[in-house]
């Protein structure tokens, strides 16, 4: 199974926005557009942010977004908060065999 | 509203089995998929297990292959996985997610805790 890559870092300023990218392989992805985005936060679990590569959740704000180009999915937040620091992981789904690949998540720093 | 209660959590040792509950709550099994997805110890998100809306597909991740089974029961909404053969690998919190369509897991339990020591 392979893994999706994530920088293993990002950081910004509050008010300002980031970006946080999630390559893959054309397989990794598959035919589909089953991209999804998690938050983390330290001892709880994981809370959905975006699937289908751009559709928020209700009650994720509009600062999230998603987008994907190629083998490359991104998350933008934008207007960084304090509260944003935490981890951040995408996924995809490749098919029965694959049915979700994580990245190896990124650990956003709110300067 | 939605809950997802992971339960059967414990201190085992290598070679041991063990099995996890989840229970469900504001919703019915039966109409969505439920997967099974664990964090070792300052590591990443793995997806293990899940098991479709209709109970008939399984999927499974290749590190655990014949060693993890899901089984679901109806009456209890309650899903479960069957861990056999454990080793230290297998130290981690597992969560267990109700799918929302396309792979994405949109609500999530609180995760039990493994530990597979000697």
């Amino acid at each position: 199974q392979s893994a999706l890559t994530q920088p293993p870092s990002a950081s910004g300023s509050p008010g300002q926005p980031v970006t946080i990218p999630c390559t893959g392989t054309s397989s990794d992805f598959g035919a589909y557009d089953y991209v999804s985005w998690y938050q983390q936060h330290p001892d709880n679990a994981p809370k959905l942010l975006i699937f289908e590569v751009n559709k928020r959740p209700s009650g994720v704000p509009d600062r999230f977004s998603g987008s994907k180009s190629g083998n490359t999915a991104s998350l933008t937040i934008s207007g960084l908060q304090t509260e944003d620091e935490a981890d951040y992981y995408c996924s995809s789904h490749a098919g029965i065999n694959n049915f979700v690949i994580f990245g190896g998540g990124t650990k956003l720093t709110v300067l | 509203q939605v809950q997802l209660v992971e339960s059967g959590g414990g201190v085992v040792q290598p070679g041991a089995s063990l099995r996890l509950s989840c229970a469900a709550s504001g919703f019915t099994l039966s109409n969505f998929g439920l997967h099974w997805v664990r964090q070792a110890p300052g590591r990443g998100l793995e997806w293990v297990f899940g098991i479709s809306s209709d109970g008939i597909n399984i999927y499974y991740a290749g590190s655990v292959k014949g060693r993890f089974t899901i089984s679901r029961d109806k009456s209890k909404n309650t899903v479960f996985l069957h861990m056999n053969s454990l080793s230290s690998e297998d130290t981690a919190v597992y969560y267990c997610a109700r799918e929302n369509g396309g792979a994405s897991l949109e609500y999530w339990g609180r995760g039990a805790l493994v530990t597979v020591s000697s």
